[in-house]
């Protein structure tokens, strides 16, 4: 298995600033992903972070809106930019385990854009 | 239409019955599935990771695959009140796209 663990556990935001959500994994991992999951709702992926590539992003997600860091194999940044009442949801961070390929989430960001 | 297709209930049951959640998918594709159970305001938690067609226990949890009427589910025994969560399916192929493709999520609820 894999512990994961994310800053800040959740965060309020004004309109127009950035935020930039840390994860951090016990083991070297490859694969890494972000979410998305809005209040009731099922996890939307974001973008896939591969160390030392660039972030694939989904369609409907761009890089300058969700940059992302994955500077080695137990860290990964997202980074929310000029943030709208639409943001307003729970980022999670996912990790693929390279042995036995499944994948575990971090506890989640619950991020508010007032 | 949707990938995966997942009930969103909500599911009410007593305490002591047996659940079952299903999901379908439209992509023959996926070979990996997966079942996560999420608590408020918590993350999704892996409870059960099976490979192609099939059947896996792991104590009152029982996972089926039965990849010909691309159709699965998961039992649960003996349901206590602290099961009730939120139950998402989750698959992927085995090339390519790595990430996850999830259900809507079924809430359940398990009455003491």
């Amino acid at each position: 298995s894999a512990v994961i663990s994310q800053k800040p556990s959740r965060d309020i935001c004004q309109r127009g600033t950035s935020l930039t959500i840390q994860c951090q994994v016990d083991s070297q991992v490859t694969m890494m992903f972000w979410y998305r999951q809005q209040p009731g709702q099922s996890l939307t992926l974001i973008a896939t972070a591969n160390q030392g590539s660039e972030a694939t992003y989904e369609s409907g997600f761009v890089i300058d809106k969700f940059p992302i860091s994955r500077p080695n194999l137990t860290f990964s940044t997202l980074t929310v930019s000029n943030m709208s009442p639409e943001d307003s949801s729970i980022y999670l961070c996912s990790v693929e385990t390279d042995s036995t390929y499944e994948q575990y989430f971090g506890p989640g960001t619950r991020l508010t854009v007032t | 239409q949707k990938e995966v297709e997942q009930d969103p209930g909500p599911l009410s049951v007593p305490e002591g019955a047996i659940v079952s959640l299903n999901c379908t998918y439209s992509n023959s594709a996926f070979q990996y599935f997966m079942w996560y159970r999420q608590y408020s305001r918590k993350g999704p938690e892996l409870l059960m990771y099976t490979y192609s067609s099939g059947n896996k226990e792991d104590g009152r949890f029982t996972a089926q695959v039965d990849k010909s009427s691309k159709y699965i589910s998961l039992f649960i025994r003996d349901s206590q009140p602290s099961d009730s969560a939120t139950y998402l399916c989750a698959m992927r192929k085995v090339t390519g796209r790595r990430a996850l493709t999830f259900g809507s999520g079924t809430r359940l609820q398990v009455q003491p």
